[in-house]
């Protein structure tokens, strides 16, 4: 089965860190493009960033610069965002999501296969 | 980065066509040919619906459609159905090697 599983989430104190992860199953990991997407309680999708299938290429939202890493590791399946100096707006469920491959292109655009998410809480 | 604009709310009644709107500007909808359509249930993660502006991956009813003219995007819903009810949600790649996502829209089947 095609699946993504999301893990690491939890309540931090404002400036605090944590390491998401995502563990990919059912297909090969390393062609993929990989995205985080966020979702605050009752709000709307955003896009966090997004990492190439060789971890050559990475992109982030203007709010994540500077304190969000993504990264992958092919041999282990698995996709990471390391979040520091997080702050109140960064609370959200946290998405890991498939790029879409279809006729030998494969997307970063869109993505077809998503995880169930794993909650961010920041609070003080 | 600055959200794509979706209206709040749509509607229709069982079997009616619906479509829904995402504006955007030059630098992300009008400049790419990327524009994806998901759809989210409550408490449940997105669905791809639509993906490069018109294309449907295996699995999406033909029902769905997408198509874009200058900076707006479309997602078309016909012969609605119950099960459509849900959140919509566009997104374009953009400038600077961005994606940007649009606000949502929700879609109610009256």
């Amino acid at each position: 089965e095609v699946q993504l599983v999301e893990s690491g989430g939890g309540s931090v104190q404002p400036g605090g860190s944590l390491r998401l992860s995502c563990a990919a199953s059912g297909f090969s990991f390393s062609s993929h493009w990989m995205n985080w997407v966020r979702q605050a309680p009752g709000k709307g999708l955003e896009w966090v960033a997004y990492i190439k299938q060789d971890g050559s290429e990475k992109s982030y939202v203007d709010s994540a610069k500077g304190r969000f890493t993504i990264s992958r590791d092919n041999a282990k399946n698995s996709l990471y965002l390391q979040m520091d100096s997080l702050r109140a707006e960064d609370m959200a469920l946290y998405y890991c999501a498939r790029g879409y491959c279809s006729g030998g292109r494969c997307y970063r655009s869109a993505s077809d296969i998503w995880g169930q998410g794993t909650m961010v809480t920041v609070s003080s | 980065q600055s959200a794509l604009t979706q209206p709040p709310s749509a509607s229709g009644s069982p079997g009616q066509s619906v479509t829904i709107s995402c504006t955007g500007t030059s630098s992300d909808v009008g400049g790419y040919n990327y524009v994806s359509w998901y759809q989210q249930h409550p408490g449940k993660a997105p669905k791809l619906m639509i993906y490069e502006v018109s294309k449907r991956p295996s699995g999406v009813p033909d029902r769905f459609s997408g198509s874009k003219s200058g900076n707006t995007a479309s997602l078309t819903v016909s012969g609605l159905q119950a099960e459509d009810e849900a959140d919509y949600y566009c997104s374009s790649y953009a400038a600077s090697n961005n994606l940007v996502f649009g606000g949502g829209t929700k879609m109610t089947v009256l």
